[in-house]
Parts: structure tokens; C-alpha cells; sequence
């Protein structure tokens, strides 16, 4: 069963605009969420994260929002330009889990159009 | 600073076949992590290791042995190749686990069994 879950395969965006890709998870232990970029024939790269003892974390254009109670997150990042075109996976992890890695959801491909 | 490097970047084998993927990292991390990626699909964590010596069993660890003889480098073998484990392999690496989780990724190691 899936314990993180990007619904969204696709989005397309223009750009200047915001794009908002979302997160839901279903194991309330998760306690540490993060947002990674990945693109085609490289390794992901870290870009912001978020603890669950905050709702909000901001780094330049990229905004993380973490809505405990509905186990829902989303990365807004504003304004939208082309170089963000990516795949984009959420990610979580709970500190006892034991250094056991993070569980990622399946990504979703973000297309900025000019 | 090179980061976390993979060897080889490219790879095909016949079924029964074996074989070892390197990584390696610079930056003193304690942590380190082999994932998998297969089309439409988030990273899943095969082996982790959280110090030299140290190895454990993630998500999907069959078909699969972890050597961490030293503390930079972190091998991932496949003793006899099936089809199923045609996908790309990912190693990251971390400093810590109980506060600032962020992985750092290698570029991938692509793998084809035929």
C-alpha cells in the first residue's frame, strides 16, 4: 500500500504563474517531509523541506505547506520558470524508522510552457 | 568535492549473470542508501547502511547483497541478474537521521537484463 501519494502524473504550468504540486500520505507516523527535483538521466536533488512541528517552510521561490490533520502537503514555487521543469517527488521519513531511508511517492512531471 | 558517485553509469547483462555497482561519497556522511527506480514508479529503498560495517535490509532487498568495508563506499551486488532487476539504481548519502534528513544523490547506475 502506498504510504505517500502524488495523485498528479503531469501538471502543466506557464510561466510566471504558480505551480502548487501536492502530497498526501497515509502513515501518521511520518514526521519529516521532503520535496526533491529530478531531472532526466540524474540523480534527484534535495530542495526544501519541512519537520511536522511546523506548517510552513520558505526557501527563495519554493514554499512547502504541511496540513498535519489532513495529512496533506504541497510545494508551491512562484514564480514558475522554465528551468523548473522536472520531475518533482515528495518524500517522508519518521525518526523512529531507524535510518531507514525515505519513503517516496511516484513523482509528478511539472512542465513550465513559455 | 565530487558528492556521491556511482560506477558504472551504464550497464547490460545476460540473465544469471552477476555483478557490482560502486558508490562512493566525499563528504563523511555516516549514511548510506541504495534505491531502485522503475518507470511510473517512486524510489524504493533497497539496503541501507548506517555506519562502516553496518548493513541492513529496506523495502526490496531480494536479489540483493550491501558490502560497507569502508566508510566512503557502499557496493550493491547482484549475484545472478533476473529481468526484474532491469531499472536504475540509485545510491544517496546523509549526515545525520535525526535532524536534517536530507539524502544526497548519486546520478544513477542504469541496468539492463536481458
Amino acid at each position: 500500500d502506498q504510504q505517500v501519494k502524488q495523485n498528479s502524473p503531469s501538471l502543466s504550468v506557464q510561466e510566471g504563474r504558480i505551480s502548487i504540486l501536492n502530497c498526501d500520505y497515509t502513515n501518521s507516523m511520518f514526521d519529516y517531509f521532503l520535496w526533491y527535483k529530478k531531472y532526466p538521466a540524474e540523480g534527484p536533488t534535495f530542495l526544501i523541506s519541512i519537520s511536522s512541528i511546523k506548517d510552513k517552510n520558505e526557501d527563495g521561490r519554493f514554499t512547502v505547506f504541511l496540513n498535519k490533520s489532513a495529512k496533506h502537503l504541497s510545494l508551491h514555487i512562484v514564480p514558475s520558470q522554465p528551468g523548473d521543469s522536472a520531475v518533482y517527488f515528495c518524500a517522508a521519513s519518521y525518526s523512529g524508522g531507524g535510518a531507514d531511508g525515505l519513503t517516496f511517492g511516484k513523482g509528478t512531471h511539472l512542465i513550465i510552457q513559455p | 568535492n565530487a558528492g556521491v558517485t556511482q560506477t558504472p553509469k551504464f550497464r547490460v547483462l545476460k540473465t544469471g549473470q552477476s555483478m557490482t555497482l560502486l558508490c562512493a561519497q566525499d563528504m563523511n556522511h555516516e549514511y548510506m542508501y541504495w534505491y531502485r527506480q522503475d518507470p511510473g514508479m517512486g524510489l524504493r529503498l533497497i539496503h541501507y547502511s548506517v555506519g562502516e560495517g553496518t548493513t541492513a535490509k529496506g523495502e526490496v532487498p531480494d536479489g540483493y547483497n550491501v558490502s560497507r568495508l569502508k566508510k566512503q563506499n557502499f557496493l550493491l551486488g547482484l549475484e545472478s541478474a533476473a529481468p526484474s532487476q532491469t531499472s536504475v539504481y540509485f545510491c544517496a548519502s546523509s549526515f545525520t537521521w535525526t535532524l536534517l534528513r536530507e539524502q544526497f544523490f548519486g546520478p544513477g547506475t542504469r541496468l539492463t537484463v536481458l
